[in-house]
């Protein structure tokens, strides 16, 4: 099935520093997702991308869906303490396959003060 | 606007026992989801839901797991006998539709530890 590989796993930054994680697939996706989830928490959708090269922004985030559909990427700015949390990239197939979003393993983010 | 609701918000229990999870999705959503997430990992879909009606139960072990959702509204997940391996968190989500928020809305899930 599809497979998606974040990196990296962990990251340990201090705050004010700027992060850059990203999502590569196997396959190609028709949309892709970033979420983030705090311990004993669901996930919590950040950005939703919907066109190759598309490049979406959202505070201090900022997303984008690679050109070949295969790959994304997640900039958080200038990180404060409660963007501590586990991130996650999800992909959509589209199609027939709406809805089954297939997540990538997580990049746990932790921040010092 | 209330969120999706779940409970029990945690479950221990031993292998071989039966155990049940209830999700009571967003007023207004038509489509439900039921994911697992093992420690370490991303959630995985199990089963989606149009209204009472499956879409997709591909990745669901039918051999143990079943799930439901009677009147188009409330979902229940059972698990029937559970092994070791389905230690995991249980996460609800619910979306609008499948063309429309397909991105889905998570509930806080249900941690199960099977001893």
């Amino acid at each position: 099935g599809q497979q998606l590989n974040q990196s990296p796993q962990s990251m340990f930054i201090q705050e004010g520093e700027d992060v850059s994680m990203n999502c590569t697939s196997s396959s190609i996706f028709n949309t892709w997702l970033w979420y983030k989830q705090d311990p004993g928490e669901g996930p919590v959708l950040l950005i939703a991308l919907y066109k190759a090269g598309e490049l979406t922004s959202n505070g201090r985030l900022t997303a984008q869906f690679g050109i070949t559909r295969k790959d994304s990427f997640l900039n958080i700015s200038a990180s404060i303490p409660s963007d501590v949390g586990i991130y996650f990239c999800a992909g959509q197939p589209g199609g027939t396959s709406y809805g089954k979003l297939t997540f990538g393993q997580g990049t746990i983010l932790t921040v010092h003060p | 606007e209330a969120g999706v609701a779940q409970s029990p918000r945690y479950k221990i229990i031993e292998k071989r026992q039966s155990v049940a999870f209830w999700c009571n999705p967003i007023s207004g959503h038509a489509t439900l989801y039921w994911y697992q997430q093992i420690l370490g990992q991303g959630p995985k879909l199990l089963i989606q839901f149009q209204n009472n009606g499956v879409v997709d139960d591909s990745q669901l072990p039918k051999d143990r797991f079943s799930a439901e959702r009677l009147k188009g509204v409330d979902s229940t997940l059972k698990i029937q006998p559970a092994k070791l391996e389905d230690s995991a968190v249980y996460l609800c989500a619910s979306s609008l539709g499948m063309a429309s928020g397909i991105y889905g809305f998570f509930g806080p899930g249900t941690r199960l530890t099977v001893l």
